[in-house]
């Protein structure tokens, strides 16, 4: 089975661009897990789907942020307008059921707001 | 509140030393417990994890954490560490429940000398 894909690897972009981060979970997978991970503030968990719904979204940090889930292969998050400090790595991460705890994680997406 | 704290933000070890990587978690329920590693410009990957039973774990690449409730930990262990162990490590907390996020530590960066 081919892992979690997520693009870009890379995105550069200036402030007050939309920025649109892609994920493609493992599949058979019914949940999927957005985390940011800065150097101050570690992994943090922004939003996580069952089943294609949104269950948490609690740490979302701003309205300008969003994630969909439209099917059970695609998500988006999506910033807008991006700030500066959005800058970090944003990993997807998918789980299966029957539940065994294990997140299998994407490389993840690093972006770089000017 | 749910937490997890990593005393150690980085670690030097001699190649061919023992390694103890330290968690400390905070959970409501009954915790279940991971460990995961993520090398340089990779996703993160499961080392072990914790559900039941045996307060000693064994994972992959030689590694082992044991689980103490009366001080809420759960320890990172090796017994003679591989240049290749060089990375950053994460403990995380979760609950046995299909579609539930896990909270991470904020890492240790362990690097090998030798």
């Amino acid at each position: 089975d081919a892992g979690v894909i997520q693009s870009p690897r890379h995105e550069v972009t200036e402030m007050g661009q939309e920025v649109t981060l892609r994920c493609k979970p493992i599949s058979g997978h019914n949940s999927l897990f957005w985390y940011r991970q800065t150097m101050m503030r570690g992994l943090e968990l922004l939003i996580y789907f069952n089943n294609n719904v949104p269950i948490d979204d609690s740490g979302m940090p701003e309205d300008r942020f969003s994630a969909k889930m439209p099917n059970a292969s695609f998500s988006t998050l999506k910033i807008q307008p991006s700030e500066p400090r959005d800058s970090a790595v944003y990993f997807c991460a998918s789980q299966r059921a029957p539940w065994t705890g294990e997140l299998f994680f994407g490389e993840g997406s690093r972006l770089t707001v000017l | 509140a749910q937490s997890v704290t990593q005393p150690d933000i980085h670690i030097t070890v001699s190649e061919g030393a023992s390694l103890e990587l330290r968690c400390n978690y905070s959970y409501g329920a009954t915790p279940y417990l991971f460990w995961y590693v993520q090398s340089p410009g990779q996703g993160l990957q499961l080392l072990l994890k914790y559900f039941s039973g045996d307060t000693l774990v064994q994972g992959i690449k030689g590694f082992e954490a044991e689980f103490k409730r009366s001080q809420s930990s759960f320890n990172l262990r090796k017994p003679s560490v591989h240049w290749s162990d060089a990375a950053e490590y994460f403990c995380a907390v979760g609950a046995k429940q299909a579609g539930t996020a896990l909270i991470f530590g904020k890492g240790t960066t362990l690097s090998v000398s030798s």
